[in-house]
């Protein structure tokens, strides 16, 4: 059962222009949210994560925005640099449980 | 000084032997994972680590054991290995407690031939 969607495999974008990666969840009790950058032949890294409580967290050129009621959040990234290109997975989890759900992924490509 | 590492990096074994990864962070983190990335590149939790008390566990098969001799260290063991265990492997860590990211070991990517 998938309860974190992640529905573009794939996104395209020029370097300097935006990226917005969306992400969409069906269960109701999870409460914290995460999006992590993974590279080829390496772990994926935290980038950014945003409670329950907010709607929108920003750190420099990353922000992610919530929205609850319709259980989707997304990722910007402004300026999209070529080094950002990496495939991005979405994640949530609950207050009171470690385990955290992950999302296929979205390979972000940023063209020079 | 690597924040959570795994070895080995590559592991190819035959069916039916019995193997294992070794996974350690040095974060000082209070709980551990395991995850599996299969084919299709899902993500998937299988085991996690709470002060040496198991407390999670998905439906893995119980040929897959973790072993967490102290808190810095899960290690993961697996027996009879099949065809489709092979997979990468990840190992993770976090701070107990809600809110709470998880860092994520190299992988470790496991063929069984």
């Amino acid at each position: 059962d998938q309860q974190v969607k992640q529905n573009s495999p794939s996104l395209s974008v020029q370097e300097g222009r935006i990226s917005i990666l969306n992400c969409d969840y069906t269960n109701s009790m999870f409460d914290y949210f995460l999006w992590y950058k993974k590279y080829p032949a390496e772990g994926p890294t935290f980038l950014i994560s945003i409670s329950s409580i907010k709607d929108k967290n920003e750190d420099g050129r990353f922000t992610v925005f919530l929205n609850k009621s319709a259980k989707h959040l997304s990722l910007h990234i402004v300026p999209s640099q070529p080094g950002d290109s990496a495939v991005y997975f979405c994640a949530a989890r609950s207050y009171n449980n470690n385990d955290m759900r992950f999302g296929a992924g979205t390979r972000l490509t940023v063209k020079p | 000084d690597t924040a959570v590492s795994q070895t080995p990096k590559y592991l190819v074994t035959q069916m039916g032997n019995d193997k294992s990864i070794k996974c350690e962070q040095n974060l000082g983190h209070d709980t551990m994972y395991w995850y599996k990335q299969d084919s299709k590149k899902f993500l998937k939790i299988m085991f996690s680590y709470n002060n040496k008390e198991l407390i999670i566990n998905e439906t893995v098969p119980n040929r897959f054991s973790p072993k967490s001799p102290d808190k810095a260290h899960l290690n993961l063991h697996i027996n009879s290995l099949e065809l489709g265990d092979s997979a990468v492997y990840f190992c993770a860590s976090s701070q107990n407690g809600p809110w709470k990211e998880q860092y994520f070991g190299p992988g470790t990517r496991l063929t069984v031939t």
